[in-house]
């Protein structure tokens, strides 16, 4: 498996533009996640899905952020518009409960990071 | 605030040495991660210890979690440069359902060659 993919590895984006991210999680794992990670805040979670249906929405930021996940192998992330202290790195994780009814957090696998600037 | 947080937020040793960061979190877990990130990379899982366990090894890994404490330590023995990477813990919030994970802010280890 080629891991959890992510694109682009970077964008540099004018402030009020749009900007999209993707993700393809790891081929059967049913959880998603995306992050971001900045010097000032570390890591933060952002949204999760399960089995493509967003779960806990409670760390994006705002209304100009966005996420979808429209099928099983495919998620994006949109900030729209997009403004300076947006710039961070945004990682996309996928992972799988491997035990049924015993909600155990497990190994979460995480994408290379999307290096987000907006000028 | 961070339910985990590491300590020390950085550290510096020569290569061959063993080194040990620590993590304490604030609310009762099911378990507790960690992971490691190179510079530029996305973060890559170490280890998992479960709430009921008190010590687990990896390799040159080390990790111990005292509940009543509520913290943990990583120790890596012998020390490479190629350990050279920050490293978080990420601990399970929440209760029923599934348990969302949150990261420290993380140790930035270097290991001098």
């Amino acid at each position: 498996d080629a891991g959890v993919i992510q694109s682009p590895r970077h964008e540099v984006t004018e402030m009020g533009q749009e900007v999209t991210l993707r993700c393809k999680p790891i081929s059967g794992h049913d959880y998603l996640f995306w992050y971001r990670q900045t010097m000032m805040r570390g890591l933060e979670l952002l949204i999760y899905f399960n089995n493509n249906v967003p779960i806990d929405d409670s760390g994006m930021p705002e209304d100009r952020f966005s996420a979808k996940m429209p099928n099983a192998s495919f998620s994006t992330l949109k900030i729209q518009p997009s403004e300076p202290r947006d710039s961070a790195v945004y990682f996309c994780a996928s992972s799988s409960i491997r035990v049924p009814r015993v909600f155990v957090q497990e190994t979460q696998y995480f994408g290379p990071g999307t290096r987000l600037l907006v000028l | 605030s961070q339910q985990g947080e590491e300590d020390p937020q950085a550290l510096s040793i020569q290569e061959g040495e063993n080194a040990t960061m620590n993590c304490s979190y604030k609310t009762s877990i099911n378990n507790l991660q960690w992971y490691r990130q190179n510079s530029g990379r996305g973060l890559v899982h170490l280890i998992l210890i479960r709430s009921n366990e008190r010590e687990k090894h990896s390799g040159r890994l080390r990790v111990t979690l005292d509940t009543s404490k509520k913290s943990s330590s990583l120790l890596i023995t012998a020390s490479r440069a190629a350990d050279t990477a920050s490293y978080f813990c990420a601990t399970d919030v929440g209760s029923g359902g599934y348990q969302k994970v949150t990261f420290g802010i993380g140790t930035k280890l270097q290991v001098i060659p």
